[in-house]
């Protein structure tokens, strides 16, 4: 069984950088497909991209493309996302994600982290 | 992208009874992909359906998923204490992955 343990919770300035992780704990990271969701507070969730730390092949969702970077690390089993520079609106939940294997970025979120709350604030 | 919208936005029912959410997309879905999870307060969320109708392991039988094209239902069956919390249906074929913006089961 597949688990994913993230890092722990960030409060930041605005204009600081920050880079979260999430271990994947199970045989399979370098063929899985891992994604990150954004949830704002009191707000629903919202798909972030995804990355196939195999070939680090990356997927963004144009909402967000250009603001975060999706990154992994396969000699650690680690999937990250950072900010160059943090604003207010990314204050939020970040949930990262396994996608079932078997169908590419085509498939449902079958395992999910405990989540990091990054929290902004001057 | 895909809207899905889902009703109602919060239903209130008290244990035992059925419970029945919506999830209406925007375009057409194939219903291999479609899923529904369902999240509790401070948890992350968590797998129900996937397909539109399978039920993720480990999730009781009360649970069921059905619909096709534009329209897909999750069902409760008789509702247990722990089944009240948000659920969220989503599309995940179509760039950029979709969620629903969430149904509120409260307790009656």
């Amino acid at each position: 069984e597949v688990q994913l343990v993230q890092s722990g919770a960030e409060l930041k300035k605005p204009g600081e950088s920050l880079k979260i992780s999430c271990k994947f704990h199970g045989n399979t990271f370098s063929t899985s497909w891992i994604g990150w969701v954004r949830q704002m507070p009191g707000k629903g969730l919202e798909w972030m991209g995804f990355i196939y730390p195999g070939d680090s092949d990356t997927r963004y969702n144009p909402s967000f493309r250009g603001q975060v970077t999706l990154s992994a690390d396969k000699s650690i089993d680690t999937a990250y996302l950072q900010w160059s520079s943090l604003g207010a609106s990314d204050n939020a939940m970040y949930f990262c994600v396994r996608l079932a294997p078997g169908s590419g970025t085509s498939s449902y979120f079958e395992s999910w982290g405990q989540g990091t709350l990054v929290t902004v604030s001057s | 992208e895909i809207v899905l919208t889902q009703s109602p936005g919060t239903l209130s029912l008290s244990p035992g009874e059925r419970a029945t959410l919506s999830c209406r997309a925007s375009q057409s879905v194939n219903s291999i992909y479609l899923a529904w999870y369902q999240q509790k307060p401070g948890q992350a969320p968590r797998l129900l359906i996937y397909g539109a109708s399978n039920r993720a392991t480990g999730i009781p039988d009360r649970f069921s998923g059905s619909g096709s094209g534009t329209d897909f239902t999750l069902t409760i069956s008789r509702l247990e204490p722990e089944d009240f919390a948000v659920y969220y249906c989503q599309q995940y074929v179509s760039s950029p992955r979709t969620f629903g913006q969430g149904t509120k089961l409260e307790i009656k």
